[in-house]
């Protein structure tokens, strides 16, 4: 399975725009690199997927350069309510329920 | 609102105790996973339940087990409880199309805050 590598805590303001890079080295063929957030005390939750280029919907993008050994979330406009752990996931449905989430990254948006 | 339900929401025991938790998955989801997550740790995999079968198996305890039963709700016991146990404990669960080829998103439950003394 493909580890993953993220950094452990990054601080923002509001407004601006946040970049997160996970690296995946030894990602596979088939696997896909899913983000999921998680603010304290819930369970994660999906924000986006991809497999390559770009993935864009109405919270953030996915940005997966072609050798597909690191992907960049980006989230535009960040505000307080974004302060939270994202989470980088790379796997396929043939090894989903090993897929491991790591220990994330503390986003901190700050006013 | 996921639609993942956790039962209960909170637990205290103690030591040496065994504890049930439950969850109901999504309804049309077949595949059930269990986390564990303690204090300002990153979520830890147990295990994975596929329509009642078991499908993977992360760093689960021997102490720990969980089944998953014909209605697709899922059970994970934790018996000769420990302090090191205590942790919130999410369920998570996907539709999981074997050969669907991407990953399926999973939806997690608010968890059961288990508190060992």
């Amino acid at each position: 399975l493909a580890k993953t590598t993220q950094p452990i805590s990054m601080d923002s303001y509001e407004g601006q725009e946040v970049n997160i890079t996970c690296s995946h080295n030894n990602i596979a063929t088939n696997d896909y690199i899913t983000w999921y957030q998680q603010f304290p005390s819930q369970g994660p939750r999906f924000i986006i997927q991809g497999y390559k280029t770009k993935v864009t919907n109405e919270v953030a993008s996915l940005f997966i350069p072609a050798d597909r050994k690191s992907s960049t979330l980006s989230l535009p406009r960040v505000s307080l309510s974004d302060t939270a752990v994202y989470y980088c996931l790379v796997g396929g449905d043939t090894n989903a329920g090993k897929s491991t989430f790591g220990d994330g990254t503390t986003l901190t948006v700050k006013p | 609102d996921s639609g993942v339900t956790q039962t209960p929401k909170h637990l205290i025991t103690a030591t040496g105790q065994r504890v049930t938790l439950r969850c109901s998955p999504r309804s049309g989801d077949l595949s059930v996973y269990w986390y564990q997550q303690s204090l300002d740790q990153g979520l830890q995999f147990l295990i994975q339940y596929y329509n009642g079968e078991e499908r993977a198996k992360g760093n689960i305890l021997e102490r720990f087990s969980a089944q998953q039963f014909p209605d697709l709700h899922s059970e994970l016991n934790l018996s000769s409880l420990e302090l090191g146990d205590s942790a919130l404990y999410f369920c998570a669960s996907s539709v999981e199309r074997p050969g669907a080829g991407y990953q399926e998103t999973q939806y997690f439950g608010p968890g059961t805050r288990l508190l060992v003394l």
